[in-house]
Protein backbone atom coordinates (compact mmCIF):
# COMPACT_ATOMS: atom_id res chain seq x y z
CA UNK A 1 0.00 0.00 0.00
CA UNK A 2 1.53 3.12 -1.22
CA UNK A 3 1.54 5.59 1.53
CA UNK A 4 2.88 8.39 0.20
CA UNK A 5 1.28 9.71 -3.24
CA UNK A 6 3.49 11.91 -5.61
CA UNK A 7 2.13 13.73 -8.80
CA UNK A 8 3.11 14.79 -11.69
CA UNK A 9 5.54 11.84 -12.70
CA UNK A 10 7.43 14.29 -14.80
CA UNK A 11 7.47 18.28 -15.34
CA UNK A 12 8.66 20.60 -17.60
CA UNK A 13 9.08 24.61 -16.37
CA UNK A 14 10.34 27.08 -18.43
CA UNK A 15 13.55 29.45 -16.91
CA UNK A 16 12.07 31.72 -14.54
CA UNK A 17 8.31 29.89 -13.82
CA UNK A 18 7.60 28.23 -11.09
CA UNK A 19 7.23 24.79 -10.57
CA UNK A 20 4.62 22.81 -8.23
CA UNK A 21 4.88 19.25 -6.93
CA UNK A 22 2.02 17.57 -5.10
CA UNK A 23 1.82 14.82 -2.79
CA UNK A 24 -0.44 13.51 -0.43
CA UNK A 25 -0.76 11.23 2.79
CA UNK A 26 -2.48 8.55 4.18
CA UNK A 27 -1.23 7.60 7.59
CA UNK A 28 -1.90 10.62 10.25
CA UNK A 29 1.35 9.42 12.02
CA UNK A 30 3.56 10.74 10.18
CA UNK A 31 5.55 13.98 11.71
CA UNK A 32 7.88 15.20 9.28
CA UNK A 33 7.79 15.87 6.03
CA UNK A 34 11.27 16.18 3.74
CA UNK A 35 11.69 17.05 0.45
CA UNK A 36 14.90 15.51 -1.35
CA UNK A 37 16.54 16.23 -4.66
CA UNK A 38 18.69 13.47 -6.95
CA UNK A 39 20.61 14.07 -9.83
CA UNK A 40 21.31 11.51 -12.39
CA UNK A 41 24.07 9.08 -10.89
CA UNK A 42 23.66 10.65 -7.31
CA UNK A 43 22.28 9.87 -3.91
CA UNK A 44 19.48 12.19 -3.00
CA UNK A 45 20.06 14.92 -0.53
CA UNK A 46 17.50 16.91 1.40
CA UNK A 47 16.17 19.80 0.27
CA UNK A 48 13.68 21.42 3.01
CA UNK A 49 12.00 19.97 5.00
CA UNK A 50 8.49 20.54 7.49
CA UNK A 51 6.40 19.42 10.83
CA UNK A 52 2.59 19.13 10.53
CA UNK A 53 2.22 22.03 12.89
CA UNK A 54 3.16 24.57 10.42
CA UNK A 55 1.65 25.26 7.04
CA UNK A 56 4.54 27.03 5.58
CA UNK A 57 7.95 26.83 5.15
CA UNK A 58 10.20 29.19 3.00
CA UNK A 59 13.94 28.64 1.98
CA UNK A 60 15.45 30.70 -1.06
CA UNK A 61 13.75 29.67 -3.63
CA UNK A 62 11.67 26.64 -2.42
CA UNK A 63 8.44 26.92 -0.30
CA UNK A 64 6.61 23.50 1.27
CA UNK A 65 3.11 24.48 1.64
CA UNK A 66 1.30 21.85 4.22
CA UNK A 67 -2.65 21.27 4.69
CA UNK A 68 -2.87 19.31 7.47
CA UNK A 69 -6.56 18.62 7.43
CA UNK A 70 -6.20 17.66 3.41
CA UNK A 71 -3.28 15.46 4.49
CA UNK A 72 -1.39 16.87 1.62
CA UNK A 73 1.91 19.16 0.82
CA UNK A 74 3.63 20.30 -1.79
CA UNK A 75 6.75 22.63 -3.19
CA UNK A 76 6.89 25.44 -4.83
CA UNK A 77 10.11 26.27 -6.83
CA UNK A 78 9.96 30.16 -7.75
CA UNK A 79 12.04 31.23 -10.59
CA UNK A 80 12.96 28.02 -12.05
CA UNK A 81 16.47 27.43 -13.02
CA UNK A 82 17.83 25.08 -15.75
CA UNK A 83 19.89 23.99 -12.52
CA UNK A 84 16.78 22.94 -11.05
CA UNK A 85 16.78 20.32 -13.15
CA UNK A 86 16.70 16.92 -10.93
CA UNK A 87 14.43 14.97 -9.45
CA UNK A 88 12.62 15.62 -6.48
CA UNK A 89 10.95 13.16 -4.03
CA UNK A 90 8.54 13.83 -1.48
CA UNK A 91 8.65 11.68 2.26
CA UNK A 92 7.21 11.51 4.96
CA UNK A 93 8.22 9.78 8.12
CA UNK A 94 7.27 9.24 11.75
CA UNK A 95 8.90 6.84 14.91
CA UNK A 96 9.02 3.41 14.92
CA UNK A 97 11.55 2.09 17.61
CA UNK A 98 14.98 3.02 17.63
CA UNK A 99 14.59 4.99 14.29
CA UNK A 100 12.45 7.38 11.98
CA UNK A 101 10.70 5.49 9.17
CA UNK A 102 10.99 7.54 5.75
CA UNK A 103 8.58 6.34 3.32
CA UNK A 104 9.27 8.17 -0.08
CA UNK A 105 6.55 9.27 -2.75
CA UNK A 106 7.75 7.80 -6.31
CA UNK A 107 9.33 11.12 -8.00
CA UNK A 108 8.94 13.67 -9.82
CA UNK A 109 11.49 14.03 -12.94
CA UNK A 110 11.70 17.97 -13.34
CA UNK A 111 13.19 20.13 -16.30
CA UNK A 112 13.51 23.44 -16.19
CA UNK A 113 14.25 24.98 -20.19
CA UNK A 114 15.68 27.81 -21.22
CA UNK B 1 31.46 16.63 9.05
CA UNK B 2 29.81 13.43 8.72
CA UNK B 3 30.38 11.34 5.31
CA UNK B 4 29.55 8.38 3.87
CA UNK B 5 31.39 6.75 1.48
CA UNK B 6 29.37 3.60 -0.41
CA UNK B 7 31.40 1.23 -3.34
CA UNK B 8 31.74 0.28 -5.52
CA UNK B 9 30.00 2.54 -7.77
CA UNK B 10 28.89 0.54 -10.73
CA UNK B 11 28.69 -3.70 -10.52
CA UNK B 12 27.82 -5.54 -13.56
CA UNK B 13 26.77 -9.13 -12.23
CA UNK B 14 25.85 -12.35 -13.66
CA UNK B 15 22.82 -14.21 -12.76
CA UNK B 16 23.80 -16.36 -9.88
CA UNK B 17 26.53 -14.90 -8.41
CA UNK B 18 27.00 -13.46 -5.00
CA UNK B 19 26.78 -9.86 -4.19
CA UNK B 20 28.88 -7.50 -1.73
CA UNK B 21 27.93 -3.39 -1.52
CA UNK B 22 29.67 -1.86 1.69
CA UNK B 23 28.99 1.38 2.93
CA UNK B 24 31.23 3.33 5.78
CA UNK B 25 30.30 6.51 7.58
CA UNK B 26 32.88 8.55 9.00
CA UNK B 27 31.95 11.69 11.68
CA UNK B 28 29.44 10.64 13.81
CA UNK B 29 28.67 7.71 16.44
CA UNK B 30 25.89 5.06 16.60
CA UNK B 31 24.01 6.01 13.49
CA UNK B 32 21.06 4.12 12.37
CA UNK B 33 21.71 2.93 8.67
CA UNK B 34 20.05 2.16 6.02
CA UNK B 35 19.83 -0.04 2.65
CA UNK B 36 17.32 1.60 -0.10
CA UNK B 37 16.98 0.35 -3.85
CA UNK B 38 15.79 2.75 -6.31
CA UNK B 39 14.68 0.98 -9.69
CA UNK B 40 14.63 2.59 -13.05
CA UNK B 41 11.95 5.52 -12.85
CA UNK B 42 10.14 4.47 -9.50
CA UNK B 43 10.59 5.45 -5.76
CA UNK B 44 12.80 4.64 -3.06
CA UNK B 45 12.19 1.33 -1.36
CA UNK B 46 13.69 0.48 1.91
CA UNK B 47 15.25 -2.66 2.25
CA UNK B 48 17.39 -2.86 5.64
CA UNK B 49 17.69 -0.64 8.43
CA UNK B 50 20.20 -1.01 11.43
CA UNK B 51 20.09 0.70 15.01
CA UNK B 52 23.00 -0.67 16.14
CA UNK B 53 25.83 -3.83 15.84
CA UNK B 54 24.27 -6.80 14.27
CA UNK B 55 21.20 -5.50 14.87
CA UNK B 56 19.04 -5.63 11.34
CA UNK B 57 15.37 -5.12 10.59
CA UNK B 58 14.72 -6.45 6.89
CA UNK B 59 11.22 -4.60 5.11
CA UNK B 60 11.03 -6.91 2.17
CA UNK B 61 11.98 -10.55 1.94
CA UNK B 62 13.93 -10.80 -0.69
CA UNK B 63 17.56 -12.23 -2.15
CA UNK B 64 19.32 -9.86 0.05
CA UNK B 65 20.98 -9.84 3.54
CA UNK B 66 22.38 -7.27 5.24
CA UNK B 67 25.00 -6.75 7.97
CA UNK B 68 26.30 -4.61 10.74
CA UNK B 69 29.80 -5.80 11.93
CA UNK B 70 31.15 -2.09 13.03
CA UNK B 71 29.02 0.95 14.61
CA UNK B 72 29.90 2.41 11.14
CA UNK B 73 29.77 -0.13 8.90
CA UNK B 74 26.66 -1.45 6.53
CA UNK B 75 26.81 -4.74 4.17
CA UNK B 76 24.64 -5.75 1.67
CA UNK B 77 24.79 -9.44 0.17
CA UNK B 78 23.40 -11.85 -1.55
CA UNK B 79 24.83 -15.55 -2.25
CA UNK B 80 23.11 -15.75 -5.40
CA UNK B 81 22.12 -12.79 -7.81
CA UNK B 82 18.39 -12.38 -9.71
CA UNK B 83 17.51 -10.31 -12.67
CA UNK B 84 15.90 -8.80 -10.49
CA UNK B 85 18.18 -7.76 -7.99
CA UNK B 86 19.05 -4.95 -10.74
CA UNK B 87 18.86 -1.37 -9.79
CA UNK B 88 20.60 1.71 -7.89
CA UNK B 89 21.61 0.66 -4.15
CA UNK B 90 21.45 3.62 -1.72
CA UNK B 91 23.14 3.51 1.96
CA UNK B 92 21.90 5.99 3.84
CA UNK B 93 22.47 7.02 7.73
CA UNK B 94 20.69 9.03 10.04
CA UNK B 95 21.11 10.56 13.62
CA UNK B 96 19.45 9.89 16.76
CA UNK B 97 17.42 12.95 16.62
CA UNK B 98 14.30 12.06 15.42
CA UNK B 99 13.81 13.47 12.24
CA UNK B 100 13.18 11.88 9.12
CA UNK B 101 17.02 13.41 7.86
CA UNK B 102 18.69 10.77 5.89
CA UNK B 103 21.95 11.25 4.27
CA UNK B 104 22.51 9.10 1.69
CA UNK B 105 25.63 8.11 -0.14
CA UNK B 106 26.57 8.01 -3.70
CA UNK B 107 24.79 4.71 -4.79
CA UNK B 108 25.59 1.91 -6.21
CA UNK B 109 24.52 0.69 -9.78
CA UNK B 110 24.25 -3.01 -10.03
CA UNK B 111 23.45 -4.52 -13.08
CA UNK B 112 22.65 -8.30 -13.02
CA UNK B 113 23.19 -9.80 -16.86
Amino acid sequence: QQQVKQSPQSLIVQKGGISIINCAYENTAFDYFPWYQQFPGKGPALLIAIRPDVSEKKEGRFTISFNKSAKQFSLHIMDSQPGDSATYFCAASKGSGGYQKVTFGTGTKLQVIP
Amino acid sequence: SQTIHQWPATLVQPVGSPLSLECTVEGTSNPNLYWYRQAAGRGLQLLFYSVGIGQISSEVPQNLSASRPQDRQFILSSKKLLLSDSGFYLCAWSGIARTGELFFGEGSRLTVL
